[in-house]
């Protein structure tokens, strides 16, 4: 089946110590996207790709840095530069870079500072 | 940048009761979306009504789109426990290639 693959399910992250969330789509889409969301809060959008080695910044992306070196897969970094990194990121893809189609999202990364 | 917002922020009905919840937007959009969000889950996206549809129907599920108002509405009829979910609202601002994404209401339905 068809779907969006996010990895880890959850993950703990040190001070000062960089992370690497992993998206995997294998529906041929074009775009994709990172959310962040916190608690009882709405999505934030981080960063968005609509064609492979392309992305733009979105509202939250100081301290996050991705990459789209394939069109399978968009990963997230959260580098020490983020300092409230604690949150629920979510991944999701779209056919192509219109927002005429639904997303499909990922089941998401749970992030927690220790 | 907050597009849409959604009202009520939660909602308690009784089970078999219909579920009425509204979203207001700023900018004119190409389409709106409405997504559920069971706790601790993504998204599922529900159904896309563009900017020259009024109502679109799918399954229980009634979506209203008014322009004019800048508003939308999602009506669940005969609610079900299973519906206990977030619901939100997104919207693409024309133009910009990508959705945004409200604050969401909580329904709850009481068995």
């Amino acid at each position: 089946d068809g779907g969006i693959t996010q990895s880890p399910k959850y993950l703990f992250r040190k001070e000062g110590q960089n992370v690497t969330l992993s998206c995997e789509q294998n529906l041929n889409h074009d775009a994709m996207y990172w959310y962040r969301q916190d608690p009882g809060q709405g999505l934030r959008l981080i960063y968005y790709s609509q064609i492979v080695n392309d992305f733009q910044k979105g509202d939250i992306a100081e301290g996050y840095s991705v990459s789209r070196e394939k069109k399978e897969s968009f990963p997230l970094t959260v580098t020490s530069a983020q300092k409230n990194p604690t949150a629920f990121y979510l991944c999701a893809s779209t056919r192509d870079r219109t927002a005429n189609y639904g997303y499909t999202f990922g089941s998401g990364t749970r992030l927690t500072v220790v | 940048s907050q597009q849409g917002e959604e009202d009520p922020q939660a909602l308690s009905i009784q089970e078999g009761e219909n579920a009425t919840m509204n979203c207001s937007y700023k900018t004119s959009i190409n389409n709106l979306q409405w997504y559920r969000q069971n706790s601790g889950r993504g998204l599922v996206h529900l159904i896309l009504i563009r900017s020259n549809e009024r109502e679109k129907h799918s399954g229980r599920l009634r979506v209203t789109l008014d322009t004019s108002k800048k508003s939308s509405s999602l009506l669940i009829t005969a609610s079900r426990a299973a519906d206990t979910a977030s619901y939100f609202c997104a919207t693409d601002a024309r133009g910009a290639q990508k959705l945004v994404f409200g604050q969401g209401t909580r329904l709850t339905i009481n068995p």
